[in-house]
């Protein structure tokens, strides 16, 4: 069956260091795949999303490229900061299946 | 501008009460689906609807059952609570199951079962 396989966490970095948060998946087909960030308190939230492969997803300096040849889905960000502490979550079809996400802090 | 709302944020429950977890969407989405997160071990899907009436089992439904009597209103139950089923509870709808949109979740119920 599907599955999702997060980084662990939890990562720390100073502000504006880079980021890089590895998923991979196994899948039957070509799932869509998706990023989600969770607030503290907060439900998830859609960040971005690449519905085929090669497609590159990208919003609030995030970015996330589906590779099909690697069934993967790293988030990256060039330069973080302190409000994007969060945890992070890469799912598969939508949210039929999740990784274990990823908290992320970042240091001023 | 709220889209899903889940009734409680905070709920405290004896062991081998019923509960019941209410989540209601106004965005007519036809999918409907209940999760619950736990650390290191992510969302996990108990149950979800793609339509009045109709549900499918996730990857963890023992315990636990639902129902949707209206397109907007998506219940979960939990016919005889236990402390293991302790947990943060997430609703989510979207248009379409495998969600290329995404998917839109409410705030959550933590649900502590004494």
């Amino acid at each position: 069956g599907d599955s999702v396989t997060q980084m662990e966490g939890p990562v720390t970095l100073s502000e504006e260091a880079f980021l890089t948060i590895n998923c991979t998946y196994t899948a039957t087909g070509y799932p869509s795949l998706f990023w989600y960030v969770q607030y503290p308190g907060e439900g998830l939230q859609l960040l971005l999303k690449a519905t085929k492969a090669d497609d590159k997803g990208s919003n609030k300096g995030f970015e996330a490229t589906y590779r099909k040849e690697t069934t993967s889905f790293h988030l990256e960000k060039g330069s973080v900061q302190v409000s994007d502490s969060a945890v992070y979550f890469c799912a598969l079809r939508g949210g039929m299946r999740f990784g274990a996400g990823t908290r992320l802090t970042v240091k001023p | 501008d709220v889209k899903v709302t889940q009734s409680s944020r905070y709920l405290v429950k004896r062991t081998g009460e019923k509960v019941f977890l209410e989540c209601v969407q106004d965005m007519d989405h036809e999918n409907m689906f209940w999760y619950r997160q736990d650390p290191g071990l992510g969302l996990r899907l108990i149950y979800f609807s793609y339509d009045v009436k109709m549900k499918e089992k996730g990857d963890i439904p023992e315990g636990y059952s639902v129902s949707r009597e209206k397109k907007e209103r998506f219940s979960l139950i939990l016919e005889s609570a236990s402390t293991n089923q302790t947990s943060m509870y997430l609703c989510a709808s979207s248009t379409e199951w495998e969600g290329r949109d995404g998917y839109t979740f409410g705030s959550g119920t933590r649900l502590t079962v004494v």
